[in-house]
């Protein structure tokens, strides 16, 4: 029961720009920075964005966050078929003292 | 190179427990908090909670609260989750993941481990 709303998928052709849509409240996107991770089937999830809008070293600028309120997103500019996978975003929430992890989304290239 | 590696792959009987660990080496384990996330099949991911390796703080998730422990050894850098009375939900890959220093969000992952609950 995921706190963190995402759409299901999205889609785009190679080169395209999509953008993952995250939804929260105030306890957790409104008041703490979000993450962004990539994970694709059989691997270990990676970090992709920290707070809001921070590269971690080895993640192209390709990927870019940021945040407005009780919302954040990730664009994914340059679309790769190699960017084919899950994307979550993640919060601190402070009703519930822990980590909550978006529902998830799909991203395919066509 | 930072890593942090799993023990293998678990199939438990409802009601019985299962212990996970997750061997840390290329940093000093005590700097970073050490998160367990799970994956059940075709879920998302959920956090279960973490630990302070350096202070032994611990914070964990509602949903888990009394049904799971975690801790660490300093001795080997190595971090265990233990989960009690398994059910057929528990089904799922375990990660552990180090926290990025002075965040909530987690820089390094483990490989996971599968744990099948199965009668």
């Amino acid at each position: 029961q995921s706190v963190l709303t995402q759409p299901p998928s999205v889609s785009g052709t190679p080169g395209q720009t999509v953008t993952i849509s995250c939804s929260g409240s105030s306890s957790n996107i409104g008041g703490n920075t979000v993450n962004w991770y990539q994970h694709l089937p059989g691997t270990a999830p990676k970090l992709l964005i920290y707070s809001n809008n921070q590269w971690p070293s080895g993640v192209p600028d390709r990927f870019s966050g940021s945040k407005s309120g009780t919302s954040a997103s990730l664009a994914i500019s340059g679309l790769q078929s190699d960017d084919e996978a899950d994307y979550y975003c993640a919060a601190w929430d402070d009703s519930l003292t822990g980590q909550v992890f978006g529902t998830g989304t799909k991203v395919t290239v066509l | 190179q930072v890593q942090l590696v799993h023990s293998g792959a678990e199939v438990k009987k409802p009601g019985a427990s299962v212990k996970v660990s997750c061997k840390a080496s290329g940093y000093t384990f005590t700097s970073h908090g050490i998160s367990w996330v799970r994956q059940a099949p075709g879920q998302g991911l959920e956090w279960m909670g973490w630990i302070s390796p350096y202070k032994g703080n611990i914070n964990y998730a509602q949903k888990f609260q009394g049904r799971v422990t975690m801790t660490t050894d300093t001795s080997t850098s190595t971090a265990f989750m233990e989960l009690r009375s398994l059910r057929s939900d528990d089904t799922a890959v375990y990660y552990c993941a180090r926290h990025k220093l002075g965040s909530h969000a987690f820089d390094v992952w483990g490989q996971g481990t599968m744990v099948t609950v199965s009668s």
